[in-house]
């Protein structure tokens, strides 16, 4: 069974750093691309950016650009979202998710990760 | 950037009704378009692909359809698990834009 397991909810402070994971299981991880969306409180989903695991190669939504960090270790199937500052503002629900590559939708999604930034 | 909306933004139904949900792009994206279905507090879940291709395992009371920029989804009879948030996805040209959602909520 594919899974993408996303680690858990994270209550920071403004300023500091922090990095989120999503750990795929049941597939090849390398053949699929993992994306990661935002949900901000009562609101709907923004494509922040994805990563090829095969290579690492990014392309980030210029609304997220410099922002967050897209990262992969494909050694433990795993890819991060981290960012260095944290802001309230940053204050979402985060969601991986894979797609196949080329013309494919988001087909597995990971069960989100709660961030909380709050003084 | 490619900008989807969708109309309605809410939707007020009752079971058996038929629904409607309109997704509109800011230019043409053939037909890569998908449509997602969230419930709260839940992943969003892959519905229809390439604007009419229901996923295994949906339903079938699930249709999607158009190209270039206007799509819709239609839900035959709204049945009690339907009531949800619905987003449409153009994923033609990154980044992978998604429209703002419509909530579907009991009449």
């Amino acid at each position: 069974e594919v899974q993408l397991v996303q680690s858990g909810a994270e209550v920071k402070k403004p300023g500091e750093p922090l990095r989120i994971s999503c750990k795929g299981f049941g597939y090849y991880f390398t053949s699929y691309w993992i994306t990661w969306v935002r949900q901000m409180p009562g609101k709907g989903l923004e494509w922040m950016g994805k990563i090829d695991p095969s290579d690492s190669s990014t392309k980030y939504s210029p609304s997220f650009q410099g922002h967050v960090t897209i990262s992969v270790d494909k050694s433990i199937s795993t890819a991060y979202l981290q960012w260095s500052s944290l802001k309230a503002s940053d204050t979402a629900m985060y969601y991986c998710a894979r797609r196949y590559g080329g013309y494919d939708p988001l087909d597995s999604w990971g069960q989100g990760t709660l961030v909380t930034v709050s003084s | 950037d490619i900008q989807m909306t969708q109309s309605p933004s809410t939707l007020s139904a009752s079971v058996g009704d038929r629904v409607t949900i309109t997704c509109r792009a800011s230019q043409s994206i053939n037909r890569w378009l998908a449509w997602y279905q969230q419930k709260p507090g839940k992943a969003p879940k892959l519905l229809i692909q390439k604007a009419s291709s229901l996923q295994k395992g949906v339903p079938s009371r699930f249709s999607g359809s158009g190209s270039g920029i206007e799509f819709t989804l239609t839900i035959s009879s709204l049945q009690p698990d339907d009531f949800a948030s619905y987003y449409c996805q153009q994923y033609d040209i990154s980044p992978f834009t998604f429209g703002p959602g419509t909530k579907v909520d009991v009449k």
